[in-house]
């Protein structure tokens, strides 16, 4: 079955600085890749999507990769902020399945 | 507001007992989801339905019982409360499969089974 894992469980990093959270999957091929943001007692709420033919995606302050040789997505935010503290989620999938990362604990120190 | 909406928001319980959580969307999205998310903040889906027809039901005891009476309208009902059942519900929509627009999640219903 699919395997999908996030480089780590929480990252801190200061404020102003490029945050770079990555997402590795095994035993699939995904047709498209999603990430979300997850505030505490929230749900999440999606942020981009990048599909299986492009290599980059952005929106403001935010870029994602997708490398489908290495199996692999990155997601930065640069110029971080305090507000950009909350867990980040990766999604893979295609129509109307997506199977999620455990997500990382993003917090930016002020 | 357009919004995904779940109720209720906490749910305390007793092993047994049979509980319904519920989910409205008015969005005008056509598929509706449940997923789990369990205390690692893994997020696993459970059902999905398609104008008001099943169309994902992935390992999930069959104590869970998903009822859509309306493309609008998924709600879930567990009998038999078992403690492993203890998570956030989380109920989503999304437009087919249109995925540029990702799911839309709802607020999450946490429910405590003691």
């Amino acid at each position: 079955s699919q395997k999908i894992e996030q480089n780590s469980e929480a990252l801190n990093i200061q404020e102003g600085k490029t945050a770079t959270l990555t997402c590795n999957y095994t035993n699939y091929s995904p047709a498209y890749l999603q990430w979300y943001r997850q505030d505490p007692g929230r749900g999440p709420v999606f942020l981009l999507l990048i599909r299986e033919n492009e290599k980059e995606k952005r929106k403001e302050r935010l870029k994602v990769t997708f490398d489908t040789t290495l199996k692999q997505s990155l997601f930065h935010i640069t110029a971080s902020q305090p507000a950009d503290s909350a867990t980040y989620l990766c999604a893979l999938g295609g129509g109307n399945q997506f199977y999620f990362g455990t997500g990382t604990s993003l917090t930016v120190i002020p | 507001d357009t919004a995904v909406s779940q109720t209720p928001k906490y749910l305390v319980t007793q092993m047994g007992n049979d509980k319904s959580i519920k989910c409205e969307q008015n969005l005008g999205h056509d598929t509706m989801y449940w997923y789990k998310q369990d205390s690692k903040k893994f997020l696993k889906i459970m059902f999905s339905y398609n104008n008001k027809e099943l169309i994902i039901n992935e390992t999930v005891p069959n104590r869970f019982s998903p009822k859509s009476p309306d493309k609008a309208h998924l709600n879930l009902h567990i009998n038999s409360l078992e403690l492993g059942d203890s998570a956030v519900y989380f109920c989503a929509s999304s437009q087919g499969d249109r995925a540029n627009y990702g799911y839309t999640f709802g607020s999450g219903t946490r429910l405590t089974v003691v």
